[in-house]
């Protein structure tokens, strides 16, 4: 089945520098690529996600960037704000008999620094 | 609109005793999902409901059923509770169909302590 790795599982910036969350997926028929923020105590939330058929994607000050041949995708986070701070997911969603199937990275704990 | 619906919140229970934990989604989603979620282990797929009257197991599911009473509803059973089930589960609802991409609406999760 899909396997996904995410890099690094803790991240401390200062607030107003970027960050950048990495994961690389095993299945290379996988097609979707959600990101998901999870505040302390709170339920995980969709923040942006990415197609197979689109090389990059941006909300404001969130990005996704996607590289098919390589399998890997990252989270770019612009001009960080104490608010950021939470446990970032990636995820991928498998093909054919896994096409309902999202799995999920480890997380990484950002915490930006006032 | 409350979205997707977790019973209860917490739970504590002995090694041995038996729960069900209740999901309801009030979106007319296709697709429903059960997953743990442990320290540093991230969020892992128990079992799953692609579509009303199928069910399929995901990563982790020995130790536990679930049924999909409806397109509505899913819940997950533990038999015989045991220690290495304390956990954090959520239930999440996505519209889902064939070669559909769309996000998954997660609950607020249910805290489960077996001592």
């Amino acid at each position: 089945g899909e396997n996904v790795e995410q890099h690094p599982s803790t991240l401390s910036v200062q607030e107003g520098d970027s960050a950048v969350i990495k994961c690389t997926y095993s299945d290379s028929a996988s097609n979707y690529f959600p990101w998901y923020k999870q505040e302390l105590g709170k339920r995980p939330q969709l923040i942006i996600d990415i197609r197979s058929n689109v090389g990059e994607k941006k909300d404001q000050r969130i990005a996704v960037t996607l590289n098919k041949t390589a399998k890997h995708f990252s989270l770019h986070i612009t001009e960080t704000q104490p608010e950021d701070s939470a446990v970032y997911f990636c995820a991928a969603k498998g093909s054919g008999g896994s096409n309902y199937k999202l799995t999920f990275g480890k997380g990484t704990l950002l915490t930006v620094n006032p | 609109n409350a979205g997707v619906t977790q019973t209860p919140k917490f739970q504590v229970l002995k090694t041995g005793q038996s729960m069900t934990l209740q999901c309801a989604q009030d979106m007319n989603h296709n697709s429903m999902y059960w997953y743990r979620q442990d320290p540093g282990m991230g969020l892992r797929l128990i079992y799953y409901s692609a579509s009303e009257g199928t069910t399929d197991k995901g990563e982790v599911p020995n130790g536990y059923n679930v049924s999909r009473l409806n397109k509505r509803e899913f819940s997950l059973r533990l038999e015989s509770a045991a220690p290495s089930q304390t956990s954090v589960y959520f239930c999440a609802s996505t519209v889902g169909g064939t070669g559909g991409n769309s996000p998954l609406h997660f609950g607020n999760g249910t805290r489960l302590t077996v001592t």
